[in-house]
């Protein structure tokens, strides 16, 4: 089965302190993973994506296969990075190819002055 | 571009009681989602519809029952609302037939079961 585990529910830091947001999963084949954030009194939005390998708001992270992970990090962090941040799964293992993202529990940033 | 609409934003029950969330996407995407926030366990998928006319569980689908209306709107029901419905309901939108899978998100409608 799918799984996404963020042991994480809050991640309480200074501004300016690095930061890495652990994100583990189990899945058989080969996963697209990705990071959603949900800044206070705005939507849920995708932060990045691992094929894209790209930095956004300075926010990093790789796809580590052999330990099954996908950790979010920051070398420092800024008091706007306070959200909350779901790591999500997605695996073609349906009828059409179509995608379903699993989502973690997520994991509260609170990044202090 | 409001991208994806949902209705009510919050909505207080009475156990036993039904209700109809709404959702609209004006993204022309196929495929829609409906997934529940609660705190702890982050989001659960509920139902999904993968193009217009289908409809499939999720992870967490008791209780609900939705409708893929035409291309634009997926709402989800619940016939016989329980406390344990009580959570933050999310509509999701994406364009999947491709790597990316990002979805667009609704902002969220507060259901409160008494």
């Amino acid at each position: 089965a799918q799984r996404v585990t963020q042991p994480e529910k809050l991640l309480s830091v200074f501004k300016g302190a690095p930061v890495e947001l652990k994100c583990n999963y189990s899945y058989s084949g080969s996963p697209e993973l990705f990071w959603y954030v949900q800044y206070s009194r705005q939507r849920l939005q995708l932060l990045l994506r691992h094929i894209s390998r790209e930095s956004i708001k300075g926010f990093t992270a790789d796809l580590n296969k052999g330990e099954t992970s996908f950790h979010l990090k920051k070398p420092f962090a800024q008091e706007e990075d306070s959200a909350m941040y779901y790591c999500a799964l997605s695996g073609r293992m349906f009828s059409g190819g179509y995608n379903k993202l699993i989502f973690g529990a997520g994991t509260r940033l609170a990044v202090h002055p | 571009n409001a991208g994806v609409t949902q209705t009510p934003k919050f909505q207080v029950l009475k156990t036993g009681q039904s209700m109809t969330l709404q959702c609209a996407q004006d993204m022309n995407h196929n495929s829609m989602y409906w997934y529940r926030q609660d705190p702890g366990m982050g989001l659960r998928l509920i139902y999904y519809s993968a193009s217009e006319g289908t409809t499939d569980k999720g992870e967490v689908p008791n209780g609900y029952n939705v409708s893929r209306l035409n291309k634009r709107e997926f709402s989800l029901r619940l016939e016989s609302a329980a406390p344990s419905q009580t959570s933050v309901y999310f509509c999701a939108s994406s364009e999947v037939r491709g790597p990316t899978g990002e979805l667009f998100f609704g902002e969220g409608s507060r259901l409160t079961v008494l």
